[in-house]
């Protein structure tokens, strides 16, 4: 079945650090992928998304690449601050297109040192 | 202003009991949605609503009912509360769940505790 893997469910950084999350994803076709953030008492609000058609997507510094060979969807930023401490899913759109389903990675949590 | 309204932001309830968590959208969009968050488990998805018609139910149990009065409005009833229904309960919604790309947008959540 359809599924979505992150396997850092935390990482700490220090200002102005690389940050770099894994997300691979199972599924047949090429589907729609997206990162959502998620502040505290929050709920998830999209970040990026990336179809087969443009096959990289960046907001607010951040960036992803659609790398359909190792179905993967990496977010990377080159240097992160303290407003970025959040967490960070990696999300695909289920197989039946119609349903509108999202199948979300089990998060990153994103720890920024002052 | 907040695009999408749930109530309440924090609700507690004891084991037996039932409870209708309320979603309200404001952005003019045809499709809802409800995902479900615990500890346990990441972002989980349970319903898809189009039109005020149910389009997917992943949720196992029939203790989960969907309740769309108006277009922009989709509750959710929970029957028989359980310790393990303890979550947050987030409503998002979008343009159409058909076409791709569509962003969904999501409320602030409903936290629920069952005792």
């Amino acid at each position: 079945g359809d599924s979505v893997i992150q396997m850092q469910g935390q990482v700490t950084l220090s200002e102005n650090d690389f940050l770099f999350i894994n997300c691979t994803y199972s599924t047949t076709g090429y589907p729609t992928l997206f990162w959502y953030v998620q502040y505290s008492g929050e709920g998830p609000q999209l970040l990026l998304q990336v179809t087969t058609a443009n096959n990289k997507g960046s907001s607010r510094g951040f960036e992803a690449t659609y790398d359909k060979g190792t179905t993967s969807f990496h977010l990377q930023k080159t240097s992160v601050q303290e407003i970025d401490s959040a967490v960070y899913y990696c999300a695909m759109r289920g197989t039946n297109y119609n349903q509108g389903k999202l199948i979300f990675g089990q998060g990153t949590k994103l720890s920024i040192k002052p | 202003d907040p695009k999408i309204i749930q109530k309440p932001k924090y609700l507690v309830a004891v084991t037996g009991s039932e409870k209708i968590l309320i979603c309200e959208q404001y952005l003019g969009h045809n499709a809802m949605y409800w995902y479900r968050q615990s500890a346990k488990k990441p972002l989980e998805f349970m319903f898809s609503y189009s039109y005020q018609k149910l389009m997917d139910n992943q949720t196992a149990s029939s203790r989960f009912q969907p309740q769309s009065s108006k277009k922009n409005h989709l509750d959710l009833q929970i029957t028989a509360l359980k310790p393990d229904d303890s979550a947050t309960y987030f409503c998002a919604s979008s343009q159409d769940r058909r076409l791709g790309g569509y962003e969904q947008y999501f409320g602030p959540g409903t936290r629920l505790t069952v005792l």
